[in-house]
Parts: C-alpha cells; sequence; structure tokens
C-alpha cells in the first residue's frame, strides 16, 4: 500500500489565490513526521513545512500552512497568496519514528508529487 | 542554515565507464545520508541509506554492485555508478540527516547523470 497519497497531478492557480495541496498517507506508527517539499524545475528539493503527529497546532511557515487532521490521516498544504514563483513540483513525504520490520528507519516516504502552476 | 553539497551537478558519459558523485554536508555532521534517484515526472525513490563507517543499505531492488556507496566520514558520502549504461540517466539526490530539531533531512543540488 501507498503510505503517501497525492491524488492531484496538477493544479492551476491564480497568481494571489489561496491552493490547497492535497496529501494522504498510511502508518500504524503512533509516531510519525510530514513534511512538504517544493522542487522547482532547476531539481533542488526545498523543504517548507513539518508536522509532527502530536503537534497539536497545524504548522504554519509564512504562507505555508499545513491542514493536518489526523483522524482522516491528511495532510494538506495550503498556500496563501501565491506567487508566480510558487509554481514547481511539490511532494509530500512521511517519516515513521518505528517503521515497519526491515524498513529502513529514518527514510522519508514520498508521495507522486503535484505539478502547481500559478498564472498571472 | 544546514547545506548539502553535491558534485558534480551534471555528467555526461560515455557508455560502460563508471562515475562518481560526492555528497556533502558543509555546515554539520550527518548522522545518516540517504540517496535518491528521480526519472522525469517522477518521485524520489530511496536508493540507499549511508552511515558513516558501516555499509550502506540498500533498498529491494537496487544493484549493490552496480551503485557502490562508500561513506569515508561524517561530511562525505559518495555514490560510484560503476559501467553506466543508458537506462542509468537520471538524477540523483542525496540528503543528509541532522538530529535535532526533528531529524529533518537536507538535500543536496542533485546531480544529473547522461549516459550516451
Amino acid at each position: 500500500a501507498q503510505k503517501i497519497t497525492q491524488t492531484q497531478p496538477g493544479m492551476f492557480v491564480q497568481e494571489k489565490e489561496a491552493v490547497t495541496l492535497d496529501c494522504t498517507y498510511d502508518t500504524s506508527d503512533q509516531s510519525y513526521g510530514l513534511f512538504w517539499y517544493k522542487q522547482p524545475s532547476s531539481g533542488e528539493m526545498i523543504f517548507l513545512i513539518y508536522q509532527g503527529s502530536y503537534d497539536e497546532q497545524n504548522a504554519t511557515e509564512g504562507r505555508y500552512s499545513l491542514n493536518f487532521q489526523k483522524a482522516r490521516k491528511s495532510a494538506n498544504l495550503v498556500i496563501s497568496a501565491s506567487q508566480l514563483g510558487d509554481s514547481a513540483m511539490y511532494f509530500c513525504a512521511m517519516r515513521e519514528a518505528r517503521g515497519e520490520r526491515g524498513s529502513t528507519l529514518g527514510r522519508l516516504y514520498f508521495g507522486r508529487g503535484t505539478q502547481l502552476t500559478v498564472w498571472p | 542554515g544546514a547545506v548539502v553539497s553535491q558534485h558534480p551537478s551534471w555528467v555526461i558519459c560515455k557508455s560502460g565507464t563508471s562515475v562518481k558523485i560526492e555528497c556533502r554536508s558543509l555546515d554539520f555532521q550527518a548522522t545518516t545520508m540517504f540517496w535518491y534517484r528521480q526519472f522525469p515526472k517522477q518521485s524520489l525513490m530511496l536508493m540507499a541509506t549511508s552511515n558513516e563507517g558501516s555499509k550502506a543499505t540498500y533498498e529491494q531492488g537496487v544493484e549493490k554492485d552496480k551503485f557502490l556507496i562508500n561513506h569515508a566520514s561524517l561530511t562525505l558520502s559518495t555514490l560510484t555508478v560503476t559501467s553506466a549504461h543508458p537506462e542509468d540517466s537520471s538524477f540523483y539526490i542525496c540528503s543528509a540527516t541532522i538530529a535535532v530539531p526533528y531529524n529533518e533531512q537536507f538535500f543536496g543540488p542533485g546531480t544529473r547523470l547522461t549516459v550516451l
């Protein structure tokens, strides 16, 4: 089963509007972390935001916020006031504290990504 | 902030040659380094996990003899693609972890390998 599911291959948003990128996850661990990364066409992976499974508040970093719904196992990224420079691929990722037997401790599981395009 | 470098940023080689890619943590000592492979428009696929002074742990399906990983120090890991073939052409990204505050992975800028 997929650990991270991103169901939106592509999203379009107009500049200055808000956009939500979906992410659901699957784990039996009680302790885990959720990450969002941005990958522009240059290829570098840029860390955006982190949410720990025990964090009661939704994480926020500037224009980025994470809508964490633990019971639904979802961790959607909300980008407010979109900018042209936000156009990129966005990856949701999870790290489990214990993981499954035989899995690599500390590894990140990535979703397939969502290509966000911001138009003027 | 924590910086990870990769060298080279891109490389073109002939089929059958070996290519070495370096991954360095510039301003911190990394407990673990990870190597990923990414095909165009696809996600990152973990190839192996590298800990300083010990053998790398490879993910299922990754050829150990094909992709040699050496983790010589807490700041340097190398990936050598041996006898490269066109199907090895890909974007290779390394990451290094730092324990605090939450075992975050910092990614290198990636190396684009093209095998002719």
